[in-house]
């Protein structure tokens, strides 16, 4: 069964950084895409970064240089390393499989991030 | 970047009827997937590749497209089904994007 489980949300103050984790059972990371996608009170969904299978990652312009999406292979975990928060940030951020033609078909239950002074 | 605009905003639909959503691409689009997303739950893929029902989605879930415009069709509305769908697109990327979501909601 596939399981994907985030965690490390929390408050922060603005300019402040978090880590964000995603432990995943039922397949191998690093032969997959995985992404990390958010939703703002109220608004819509927004992705955030993608890592390839061959480590390449990528990222929204609008976390690009703040962001860095990471993974630990042998432990089968993804990571959001968060710098520079500020209070558009705040979100739910779910971890998430991507099969590119195939859409995004598993998804964690996501880790609230919380920006405020 | 591929700007997904979706319409209407709120579709207001009693049980039983038949509920169609609208995703318009800026430009073309090779992979598009909707989703569905209920308050408090992580999103469901329905739809991949215009037209194909994810996993365990029922047959009354459909989507098609005519050009750069896509349609997600709900034939008959099941009570689970008033939710929030978004569609997404991976083709011309980076960004993924998804559109700014449909609410259906009980009339």
């Amino acid at each position: 069964e596939v399981q994907m489980v985030e965690s490390g949300g929390g408050l922060i103050q603005p300019g402040g950084s978090l880590r964000l984790s995603c432990a995943v059972s039922g397949f191998v990371v690093s032969h997959n895409y995985i992404i990390w996608v958010r939703q703002a009170p109220g608004k819509g969904l927004e992705w955030v970064s993608m890592i390839y299978s061959d480590g390449t990652t990528y990222y929204a312009d609008s976390v690009k240089g703040r962001f860095i999406m990471s993974r630990d292979i042998s432990n089968n975990i993804v990571f959001l390393q968060m710098d520079s928060l500020r209070l558009d940030d705040t979100a739910l951020y779910y971890c998430a499989r991507e099969l590119y033609g195939e859409g995004i078909d598993s998804w964690g239950q996501g880790t609230l991030v919380t920006v405020s002074s | 970047e591929v700007v997904l605009t979706q319409s209407p905003a709120t579709l207001s639909l009693s049980p039983g009827e038949r509920a169609t959503l609208s995703c318009r691409a800026s430009q073309s689009v090779r992979f598009l997937s909707w989703y569905q997303k209920k308050p408090g739950q992580a999103p469901r893929l329905l739809i991949y590749d215009t037209s194909n029902r994810a996993t365990g989605v029922p047959p009354r879930f459909s989507g098609s497209d005519s050009g750069t415009d896509f349609t997600l069709t709900i034939s008959s509305l099941e009570p689970e089904d008033f939710a929030v769908y978004y569609c997404q697109q991976r083709s011309k990327w980076p960004p993924l994007t998804f559109g700014g979501g449909t609410t259906v909601e009980i009339k």
